[in-house]
C-alpha cells in the first residue's frame, strides 16, 4: 500500500517568510492531495494534482507534483498568520483506489 | 447544507458503552467515507461507501465497529462495546465521484471512552 512521507514534521518560521513542504512516496501517486487542518477541527481542502510536473497556486499557496509522481511539494510565498496549522498530504492508495492515505503532518507556526 | 456536518461533535463514554457517530454529507455527493485521527496513528482509512453499500470496509478495526448509510446520504458509525484506545477524532469525509475528485471533510467527532 502506499505510504507517505512528509518533511519537515514541524516547521516554525517568521511571518513574511517563505517556506516548503515536501511530502514523499516510495510509489506512484496517481492522486496528490494537499489539506490544511486547525486544531480541533477538520481538514480543508487545499488543492489536488494528477499530472506529472503538474502545479497549482491559490493565493499565496503553491503545489507541485514531480514529474515522476513521487514527491510533491507546497510552497507558502510570504507567510501570515493565517498560514499556521497542520499540513497534510494524501494520496490514492492505488490508482482508481477510492480512499485516501495520509502523511502524518507538518506543524506549521508563523511568528509575527 | 454547505458543509460535511458531523455530530455529535464531542462525545465522552464510558468503557464498555455502545455509542453513534453521524455524518451528513454534502448534497449529491454519492461517496461518502470515515476516517480516524488519533495521536499515535495519524489519519486512517475505516471505510468508504458508494451509494449505500460499502466496497471497502478494511479499515474498521475489529467487528464492533459497524457503518451503514441509507438514502445515500447519512452515515452513522456505530462502536459496540468501546474501549479506550477508541478514543479518538473520527473524521467523515464525502465527494462527487470517488476516485475522481477531491474529499470534503467534515469537523469531527471527538471520542474520549473513560
Amino acid at each position: 500500500s502506499q505510504e507517505l512521507e512528509q518533511s519537515p514534521q514541524s516547521l516554525i518560521v517568521q511571518e513574511g517568510k517563505n517556506l516548503t513542504i515536501n511530502c514523499t512516496s516510495s510509489k506512484t501517486l496517481y492522486g496528490l492531495y494537499w489539506y490544511k487542518q486547525k486544531y480541533g477541527e477538520g481538514l480543508i481542502f487545499l488543492m489536488m494534482l494528477q499530472k506529472g510536473g503538474e502545479e497549482k497556486s491559490h493565493e499565496k499557496i503553491t503545489a507541485k507534483l514531480d514529474e515522476k509522481k513521487q514527491q510533491s511539494s507546497l510552497h507558502i510565498t510570504a507567510s501570515q498568520p493565517s498560514h499556521a496549522g497542520t499540513y497534510l498530504c494524501g494520496a490514492d492508495d492505488i490508482q482508481g483506489a477510492q480512499k485516501l492515505v495520509f502523511g502524518q503532518g507538518t506543524r506549521l507556526t508563523i511568528n509575527p | 447544507g454547505a458543509g460535511v456536518s458531523q455530530s455529535p461533535s464531542n462525545k465522552v463514554t464510558e468503557k464498555g458503552k455502545d455509542v453513534e457517530l453521524r455524518c451528513d454529507p454534502i448534497s449529491g455527493h454519492t461517496a461518502l467515507y470515515w476516517y480516524r485521527q488519533s495521536l499515535g496513528q495519524g489519519l486512517e482509512f475505516l471505510i468508504y461507501f458508494q451509494g449505500n453499500s460499502a466496497p471497502d470496509k478494511s479499515g474498521l478495526p475489529s467487528d464492533r465497529f459497524s457503518a451503514e448509510r441509507t438514502g445515500g446520504s447519512v452515515s452513522t458509525l456505530t462502536i459496540q462495546r468501546t474501549q479506550q484506545e477508541d478514543s479518538a477524532v473520527y473524521l467523515c469525509a464525502s465527494s462527487l465521484v470517488p476516485g475522481m475528485y477531491e474529499q470534503y471533510f467534515g469537523p469531527g467527532t471527538r471520542l474520549t471512552v473513560t
